[in-house]
Parts: structure tokens; C-alpha cells; sequence
């Protein structure tokens, strides 16, 4: 089946620092990806569509200076958590839909647990 | 716009009985219904999705689902639980008018409901 791989699994970095995270679809071609950011015991919040070859959508509220998005080719998506703070520690999660598989459900990544101190 | 409600922030079973985990949606026209599992630390894992024809939709895990356009329903169900079972259940939908490119593919999703069966 279509396998998203997401990286790192986890990271601690330090306050003011930046944080890359890789989205890769590895058997299939995702011209989309959805960047989500889930805080504890709580639902997924969407944050931002990627978009191959274009600027990323993001959601209201969310600061596109502060998460750049980046989707550069058909199997791969970055999300950089810039000059990071605590408040920004959570978990990221990145899905991407197969539209070459007709109605096919999204595909997620195991997601990223971002620690800043 | 989507929407879709989870009522339930946790559902507690026993070991071998049956469970629902309930969830409703609202689309402006005919709705594309998933549900999703996810495990501490993990992504999603796709169950099981309603795109038509059947009402009554089988999944993985020997989960199933029911589709009630009259009362915009889509509950969960397993006849037999299991403690493995236990997990955040995860309810969504998709407008199946929206294009499968770009945003349309975008799903909104319930708040979550966390399933806990014990022995």
C-alpha cells in the first residue's frame, strides 16, 4: 500500500533554533501534501497545504514566516519550524493524498515530536 | 463548509463486547466519510471509508461502519473488542465535490475519541 515516510520521528532543539521536517511519498506521486500539528488529547489541526511546484496555502491563523513550507518535487515536502520556541513544541504530522488511486484515503506519516527547550 | 462532530471524548468497553464510537458530519453536498486510527506517537492508519453504495462499510481490524444519510451519521462499530483495540479514533470528512487536486483533497476531521477497552 501507499507509504508516507516522515523524519525525524522526534527532536529536541533549542529555543531560537530551526527545525527541518521531511514528508516523503515513497510509492507513489503526491502532487499535495496537509501538514497537521496535533496537541495532546486534542484533534489534528491542519496548517498548511503543500503544493508541488507552487507556494504553499496555509490556514488562517497559522504564520507563514514562521513554518516555511517548501514541495519541491513529487515525493518529497518540507516543513521548517523557523527560530522555534517552547510554544511550539508539539506533534507534526504530514499526510498526502494518492490521486492517481481513485478516492484513495490519505496517506499519513508517523509523525514528528518537536521538543524545543 | 464541512464539518464533523465526535460526541464522545472517550468510550470505555469491555473485552469482548460490541462498541460504537459515534460521529456525525455536515457537507453542503455528498460526502466522502473516513475513519482513522492513531496510536501514541504515531500518524494516522486509515480503517475503513464510505464512498457509496453499501451503507454498511467493513475495514480493517474487523471494524465496520454504518451510513445513515438521514440522521448524517457514520459510526463505528466492532462487534467483539478487543484490548488492543485501544486507541484515538478519528472521524472525517470530505466534500465529494471538491477536486481530488490541490486543497480539494482536504479533510476535515472530529475531535478525536479515545477508546479504551480493559479486560
Amino acid at each position: 500500500g501507499a507509504v508516507v515516510s516522515q523524519h525525524p520521528s522526534w527532536v529536541i532543539c533549542k529555543s531560537g533554533t530551526s527545525v527541518k521536517i521531511e514528508c516523503r511519498s515513497l510509492d507513489f506521486q503526491a502532487t499535495t501534501m496537509f501538514w497537521y500539528r496535533q496537541f495532546p488529547k486534542q484533534s489534528l489541526m491542519l496548517m498548511a497545504t503543500s503544493n508541488e511546484g507552487s507556494k504553499a496555502t496555509y490556514e488562517q491563523g497559522v504564520e507563514k514566516d514562521k513554518f516555511l513550507i517548501n514541495h519541491a518535487s513529487l515525493t518529497l515536502s518540507t516543513l521548517t519550524v523557523t527560530s522555534a520556541h517552547p510554544e511550539d513544541s508539539s506533534f507534526y504530522i504530514c499526510s498526502a493524498p494518492n490521486i492517481q488511486a481513485y478516492n484513495s484515503p490519505l496517506h499519513f506519516g508517523n509523525g514528528t515530536r518537536l521538543t524545543v527547550t | 463548509a464541512q464539518s464533523v462532530a465526535q460526541p464522545e471524548d472517550q468510550v470505555n468497553v469491555a473485552e469482548g463486547n460490541p462498541l460504537t464510537v459515534k460521529c456525525t458530519y455536515s457537507v453542503s453536498g455528498n460526502p466522502y466519510l473516513f475513519w482513522y486510527v492513531q496510536y501514541p506517537n504515531r500518524g494516522l492508519q486509515f480503517l475503513l471509508k464510505y464512498i457509496t453504495g453499501d451503507n454498511l462499510v467493513k475495514g480493517s481490524y474487523g471494524f465496520e461502519a454504518e451510513f445513515n444519510k438521514s440522521q448524517t451519521s457514520f459510526h463505528l462499530k466492532k462487534p467483539s473488542a478487543l484490548v488492543s483495540d485501544s486507541a484515538l479514533y478519528f472521524c472525517a470528512v470530505r466534500d465529494m465535490g471538491g477536486e481530488l487536486t490541490g486543497g480539494g483533497n482536504k479533510l476535515t476531521f472530529g475531535t478525536g475519541t479515545q477508546l479504551k477497552v480493559e479486560l
